[in-house]
C-alpha cells in the first residue's frame, strides 16, 4: 500500500520567516495531494491541495510543489505568522470513488515565534 | 453552508462496550470516509460509503463496522471495545463536483477505561 514520509517533524521560526515541509510517497498511481492544518482540539483544516497535472500551486502565503517522477511534494509558507502555529499533514490518495483514502504523514508541528 | 457536524464530540466507555458515533456530512456531499487518529499510529483510514455502500475499507479489525443512510449521514459502531481503541474518530465528507477533496469534521474524542 501507500507508505507517505514527511519531514520534519517539528519546525520552529521566528515570525516573518518562511517555512518548508517535505513529503514522500511511494505508490505512482497516487494522484492527489493535500494538506491539512490541525490546531488543538479540532479537526484537520484542508490548506491546500494538488493534483498530479499540476507541478505547483499557490494561495496567497501557501505554496505547495509536486514532483511526480521524485515522488516528493512541499509546502512552502511565507512570511509566517503566529496564527500558523499549528500540525501540518500532508497525505496522498489516488483520488476517485472507492479509492479516496487518505495516506497521511506522521504531522509536522510547526511554532511560529512572535 | 454548514460544515461536517460529528456527535458526540466526547464519549467515555469501559472495555467490552460498544459505541456508536455519528456524522452528518456537508449538505449536497454524498461521500463520507472515517478516521482515526491517535499519537501513536497517527491518521489512519477506518472506510469510506459512497451511496450507502462501503467502497473501501482500511486494515481495521472486523469489531469496526459504519454504515451510511440515504441522507448520507453516517455511523461507525465499535464493538467489544478495547483500550487501545481510545482515539479521535474523525469523519470526512467529499462532494461531487471536487470529488477527492474531503472537507474534515471537529471528531469524536472517544476514551475506553
Amino acid at each position: 500500500g501507500e507508505n507517505v514520509e514527511q519531514h520534519p517533524s517539528t519546525l520552529s521560526v521566528q515570525e516573518g520567516d518562511s517555512a518548508v515541509i517535505k513529503c514522500t510517497y511511494s505508490d505512482s498511481a497516487s494522484n492527489y495531494f493535500p494538506w491539512y492544518k490541525q490546531e488543538l482540539g479540532k479537526g484537520p483544516q484542508l490548506i491546500i491541495d494538488i493534483r498530479s497535472n499540476v507541478g505547483e500551486k499557490k494561495d496567497q502565503r501557501i505554496a505547495v510543489t509536486l514532483n511526480k517522477t521524485a515522488k516528493h511534494f512541499s509546502l512552502h509558507i511565507t512570511e509566517t505568522q503566529p496564527e500558523d502555529s499549528a500540525v501540518y499533514f500532508c497525505a496522498a490518495s489516488k483520488g476517485d470513488t472507492g479509492r479516496r483514502a487518505l495516506t497521511f504523514g506522521s504531522g509536522t508541528r510547526l511554532q511560529v515565534q512572535p | 453552508k454548514a460544515g461536517v457536524t460529528q456527535t458526540p464530540r466526547y464519549l467515555i466507555k469501559t472495555r467490552g462496550q460498544q459505541v456508536t458515533l455519528s456524522c452528518s456530512p456537508i449538505s449536497g456531499h454524498r461521500s463520507v470516509s472515517w478516521y482515526q487518529q491517535t499519537p501513536g499510529q497517527g491518521l489512519q483510514f477506518l472506510f469510506e460509503y459512497f451511496s450507502e455502500t462501503q467502497r473501501n475499507k482500511g486494515n481495521f479489525p472486523g469489531r469496526f463496522s459504519g454504515r451510511q443512510f440515504s441522507n448520507s449521514r453516517s455511523e461507525m459502531n465499535v464493538s467489544t471495545l478495547e483500550l487501545g481503541d481510545s482515539a479521535l474518530y474523525l469523519c470526512a465528507s467529499s462532494g461531487q463536483v471536487s470529488t477527492d477533496t474531503q472537507y474534515f469534521g471537529p471528531g469524536t474524542r472517544l476514551t475506553v477505561l
